[in-house]
């Protein structure tokens, strides 16, 4: 079985500030870990992944996140927020070792990011 | 990277009516699509499997002949919501899975409204 933690609903954060979202995660074998963003009314946009080499992952829009094996966590950070990086921010996992698992992809309850200018 | 459309963004129906919303992977070939339902403010609930040539693989709970999905091409999935009534209402999201990439790219949703 597979699961994601999100455990903050909403992470408020001032302009210019780092922002964290916090993420950890469950799975069976060695996990494939995402990281997406949504605005308001429309689909998920892809920030990140982690497969597999280097703990930090960089992504779109200056975001990255670190790969902690021991402490099973992926926390998404970006070291000064924008206002427009206002949204719902989901972190998703899928188990590695099974097969054609995408279905399977696991996501969590989703964390509001509101950046104040 | 790559792009999956979904149409129409917004529907309104009545109730008792049927809607079709359509998932296409723009630049890709995609043999298995996803079908996403989203409450608001909540994370996105599978609702089913659709493979290209074959029957779509629903998740526990979800009503086979209420949510139609036909996978007629590599490119192309339907979702169609029958008879549907107000509790239907809902954000619809698909997703396609592009092999070469490795990872799954979602379309922008439809907002059904049934009234």
């Amino acid at each position: 079985a597979q699961s994601v933690a999100q455990p903050e609903d909403q992470v408020n954060v001032a302009e210019g500030n780092p922002l964290t979202v916090k993420c950890t995660y469950s799975v069976s074998g060695n996990p494939y870990l995402f990281w997406y963003v949504q605005y308001p009314n429309r689909g998920l946009q892809f920030l990140l992944k982690y497969i597999t080499g280097d703990n930090l992952v960089k992504g779109s829009y200056g975001f990255e996140a670190e790969f902690n094996k021991s402490q099973t966590s992926f926390h998404l950070k970006k070291p000064s927020a924008l206002v427009s990086d206002s949204a719902l921010y989901f972190c998703a996992v899928r188990d590695a070792s099974t097969t054609d698992s995408w279905g399977k992809l696991q996501f969590g309850a989703g964390t509001q990011v509101v950046v104040t200018p | 990277g790559a792009v999956v459309s979904q149409h129409p963004s917004w529907v309104i129906c009545k109730s008792g009516t049927s809607v079709k919303i359509e998932c296409r992977s723009l630049d890709f070939q995609a043999t298995t699509m996803f079908w996403y339902r989203q409450f608001p403010k909540q994370s996105l609930m599978l609702m089913a499997t659709s493979n290209e040539g074959s029957k779509a693989t629903y998740e526990q709970g979800v009503e086979k002949d209420k949510f139609l999905i036909n996978h007629a091409s590599l490119t192309l999935s339907t979702l169609t919501v029958t008879s549907a009534h107000p509790e239907d209402s809902s954000f619809y999201i698909c997703s396609a899975r592009d092999r070469g990439a490795g990872e799954l790219f979602f379309g922008e949703g439809s907002r059904l409204t049934v009234l």
